[in-house]
């Protein structure tokens, strides 16, 4: 079973404009991480926002904010007013604290802003 | 600055000669790993390694090899590469307390195989 699904393949959005970006995660250890990652053209994996299973409060970096909600195993990523440099791949991803802690990806969202 | 190295960050070679890629950090994590990135797979991860001397296998170790001689070094090697380990590779690290935090990547190092 897919432990992270990201379901938007590709999603548009202006310049300017608020984006959100769906992540639903599947896990049986209570203690795990939610992460996500910006992949520009350019190819690095650059970390924007964590957010834990024990935190009470949604994560906020800037202009991305986590919307968490555990019983439903969603942790999607909102971007705030967004910029011509917020297109690239997305990837929702989950690391669980039991095993070897690899970080499990999902198949990542390709966002475009448009002026 | 806080960073992951990767080397080379583009290499194209032939199909059964040994190369090695090298990853270091200047973070003291305990916690390295390697992934590999192909079309349509998303990232998989290849070995990753606790500490100094301690490795595992990830998802897609075969045809790969390892080492952990020093605590910032990771290096991965191909014995005898082949076409179908083509891909994007990166590597990652981060700290003890595993769950809770990000792994940081290198910039990738791009292969192919002929």
């Amino acid at each position: 079973a897919q432990k992270i699904t990201q379901t938007q393949p590709g999603m548009f959005v202006q310049e300017k404009e608020a984006v959100t970006l769906d992540c639903t995660y599947d896990t049986s250890d209570p203690s795990y991480g939610l992460f996500w990652y910006k992949q520009p053209s350019s190819g690095e994996m650059i970390f924007l926002i964590y957010q834990g299973s024990y935190d009470q409060q949604n994560a906020t970096e800037g202009r991305y904010s986590l919307n968490f909600q555990k019983a439903r195993k969603s942790a999607n990523l909102v971007i705030s007013a967004s910029q011509l440099g917020d297109s690239a791949m997305y990837f929702c991803a989950m690391r669980e604290r039991a095993g070897r802690r690899a970080l499990t990806f999902g198949s990542g969202t390709r966002l475009q802003v448009q002026p | 600055e806080a960073q992951v190295t990767q080397n080379p960050r583009y290499l194209i070679t032939v199909t059964g000669k040994k190369l090695t890629v090298t990853c270091s950090q200047n973070m003291n994590h305990e916690y390295m790993s390697w992934y590999r990135q192909d079309p349509g797979l998303g990232l998989r991860q290849i070995y990753y390694s606790m500490n100094v001397e301690v490795t595992d296998k990830g998802d897609v170790p075969e045809g790969y090899k390892v080492s952990r001689k020093e605590k910032r070094n990771f290096p991965l090697i191909l014995e005898s590469p082949s076409p179908n380990q083509t891909s994007l590779y990166f590597c990652a690290s981060s700290s003890r307390d595993y769950s809770n935090q990000p792994q940081h990547f290198g910039d990738g190092t791009r292969l192919s195989i002929l």
